[in-house]
């Protein structure tokens, strides 16, 4: 049973655009959710996260969106530039073990074209 | 800050044979370290945690006698995959927390494994 889904595996959106990636989560005990980047043939790296009780967070051009009640939340980059490209996993973490633990979801491939 | 390497970036055995992976906290200690496995187009699997000093906890359906885990110092996790065998090429990436329950993680750049 996936935990963290993204029903979207690609996107594609014109530069200067807003991209906007999206992720589902069943499980309403995680802490905290994270969005993190990964070009090809290299380890993800951290992007932006957002606490359980808050709905927003903001950082420069990427903004994280969390909808408790409908166990949703979205990416939002604005205004999207070529280097984004790159695939964009969310994850959940959880405080409920004593070294947390991420799930990841499968990933949504973002192409911003030129 | 927070930097962790692996090494290699990419081996190329054959099958039988066992390959390490290193995955070390350049510039911070991490008490916990994680290691992941990346088929093409899919997620990132948790295969299993490790915290300095003791057992690894291994991700149900991972196989610990396949797939070794050891966090020897508070800068280093190796994991060795044992017998390798072709369905075990992919791409393994280790993250690593500076504390328990630190919800950031930083990852290394990953290793390539290809079993022939």
């Amino acid at each position: 049973d996936q935990q963290v889904k993204q029903n979207s595996p690609s996107l594609s959106v014109q530069e200067g655009r807003i991209s906007i990636l999206n992720c589902d989560y069943t499980n309403s005990m995680f802490d905290y959710f994270l969005w993190y980047k990964k070009y090809p043939a290299e380890g993800p790296t951290f992007l932006i996260s957002i606490s359980s009780i808050k709905d927003k967070n903001e950082d420069g051009r990427f903004t994280v969106f969390l909808n408790k009640s409908a166990k949703h939340l979205s990416l939002h980059i604005v205004p999207s530039q070529p280097g984004d490209s790159a695939v964009y996993f969310c994850a959940s973490y959880s405080y409920n073990t004593n070294a947390g633990k991420s799930t990841f979801g499968d990933g949504t491939t973002l192409t911003v074209k030129p | 800050g927070a930097v962790v390497s692996q090494h290699p970036s990419w081996v190329i055995c054959k099958s039988g044979t066992s390959v390490k992976i290193e995955c070390r906290s350049l510039d911070f200690q991490a008490t916990t370290m994680f290691w992941y496995r990346q088929f093409p187009k899919q997620s990132l699997m948790l295969m299993a945690t490790s915290n300095e000093g003791s057992k690894a906890t291994y991700e149900q359906g991972v196989e610990k006698d396949k797939f070794l885990i050891n966090h020897a110092s508070l800068t280093l996790s190796t994991l060795t995959v044992t017998s390798a065998h072709p369905e075990d090429s992919s791409f393994y990436i280790c993250s690593a927390s500076r504390n328990s329950g630190d919800n950031e993680q930083f990852f290394g750049p990953g290793t390539r494994l290809t079993v022939l």
